[in-house]
């Protein structure tokens, strides 16, 4: 099983920050099957970044990922008011599929 | 637009089972894999595992392997999750996700299923 482990635990910013989020995988994910999770309290996460760099429908350019191999990551180029929240990672290359702990990216 | 909707929430008590239902709408439901995935409260999300509506095939997660069943009923555009034997530490949030490039878009809502005795 992949162990995916996220840095920071809780990152605090100010609206209009950059937010830089990473995720490391405990073996190399294949072909970069790696995704990114927005949750906000009460609700089913959304899907942000799919394959590690593709953004999904609707999901603004200020959101990038990067990264292959064991380390990925999310960027936020400017954070705006509905950015804080939770964010997880996801690899899918190989069963069962997992999850990081989450990154808490609050309002300082 | 596609969407999921989930069935509501549900109190077991422990060694019972739970049946979760997710109707999808606004896409060909046998043409996307749903996956399930669990949240318990203050915990990582879970996946516990995916079915393939078109053939009925489905894998399981070796931490549900035994108590847990994906099924589907294309009729009703309808995907299911049952699983048995409900202790304590099945109280969680569940949630159907459509397959989208290996990656779960979108979600259902979310199921509570609350196990006390």
């Amino acid at each position: 099983e992949i162990v995916l482990t996220q840095s920071p635990g809780t990152l605090s910013l100010s609206p209009g920050e950059r937010a830089t989020l990473s995720c490391r995988a405990s073996q190399s994910v294949r072909s970069t099957y790696l995704a990114w999770y927005q949750q906000k309290p009460g609700q089913a996460p959304r899907l942000l970044i799919y394959g590690a760099s593709s953004r999904a429908t609707g999901i603004p350019d200020r959101f990038s990922g990067s990264g292959s191999g064991t380390d990925f990551t999310l960027t936020i180029s400017r954070l705006e008011p509905e950015d804080f929240a939770v964010y997880y990672c996801q690899q899918y290359g190989g069963s069962p599929f997992t999850f990081g702990p989450g990154t808490k990216v609050d309002i300082k | 637009q596609v969407q999921l909707v989930q069935s509501g929430a549900e109190v077991k008590k422990p060694g019972a089972s739970v049946k979760v239902s997710c109707k999808a709408s606004g896409y060909t439901f046998t043409s996307y894999a749903m996956h399930w995935v669990r949240q318990a409260p203050g915990q990582r999300l879970e996946w516990m595992g995916w079915i393939n509506p078109d053939n009925g095939n489905t894998k399981y997660s070796q931490m549900f392997q035994g108590r847990v069943s994906i099924t589907r009923d294309t009729s009703a555009s309808t995907a299911y999750m049952e699983l048995r034997s409900l202790t304590s530490e099945d109280t969680a949030v569940y949630f159907c996700a459509r397959e989208f490039w290996g990656s779960h878009d979108p979600w259902g809502q979310g199921t509570l299923v609350t196990v006390s005795s």
